[in-house]
């Protein structure tokens, strides 16, 4: 079992539907959790971090269930340019530090 | 301000050819890691180096792979003898520390195709 896993996808939604995205993650001792986007040939870049009480930002929401281990983003309103691959980031401490990128979920929002 | 920077952005070689590719992180971070991403595949990490503490090389897929942080900023990424399966995005990201949920923040990468 892969340490930190998400649905490959694709995702195909229109434009203005709600979509949700999990991440699954093994480690219990997992200490911080982060959302990134990437788009094509670019670089990833921070989407948001995942608090433990769950946090907001305009249309995205990040959720953290520690009990059955995993993270989840949900999106409403789904734009044309939210269309982009999203990776989830687990990090923890055990024996030394670790970080570890999901390998992504890609999402594609049509007109 | 500056964020990462990495050079060049994009390099050819030929196969056994050694290659050196820099990373300047954002000033003032202490973390910096290396990634590497074949076309559409996930990040596979490589290295990090935190502070002045020895680095984690146990992504390091061989050892024709090395690299070093000169005065805890910037860093060079070597791969000697370059093959084929070199060929990927490497990417080099930079955060406060690895304590405490900080985030990590990323350079345009740099393309390495080895032919």
């Amino acid at each position: 079992r892969k340490e930190v896993e998400q649905d490959p996808g694709p995702f195909n939604v229109p434009e203005g539907a709600t979509v949700a995205f999990n991440c699954t993650y093994s480690n219990s001792a997992s200490q911080s959790f982060f959302w990134y986007r990437q788009d094509c040939r670019k670089e990833p870049k921070l989407l948001m971090s995942v608090y433990s009480s769950g946090n907001e930002d305009g249309r995205f929401t990040a959720q953290l269930n520690r009990a059955s281990q995993y993270i989840s983003l949900l999106i409403r309103d789904s734009k044309l340019s939210d269309s982009a691959t999203y990776l989830c980031v687990v990090n923890f401490s055990t024996g030394g530090f670790k970080t570890i990128f999901g390998a992504g979920t890609r999402l594609f929002v049509k007109a | 301000g500056a964020g990462v920077s990495q050079s060049p952005s994009n390099k050819v070689t030929e196969k056994g050819k050694d290659v050196e590719l820099r990373c300047d992180p954002i000033s003032g971070h202490t973390a910096l890691y290396w990634y590497r991403q074949s076309l559409g595949q996930g990040l596979e990490f490589l290295i990090y180096f935190q502070g002045n503490s020895a680095p984690d090389k146990s992504g390091l897929p061989s050892d024709r792979f090395s690299a070093e942080r000169t005065g805890g900023s910037v860093s060079t990424l070597t791969i000697q003898r370059t093959q084929q399966e070199d060929s990927a995005v490497y990417l080099c990201a930079s955060s406060l520390a690895t304590t405490g949920g900080y985030e990590q923040y990323f350079g345009p990468g740099t393309r390495l195709t080895v032919t």
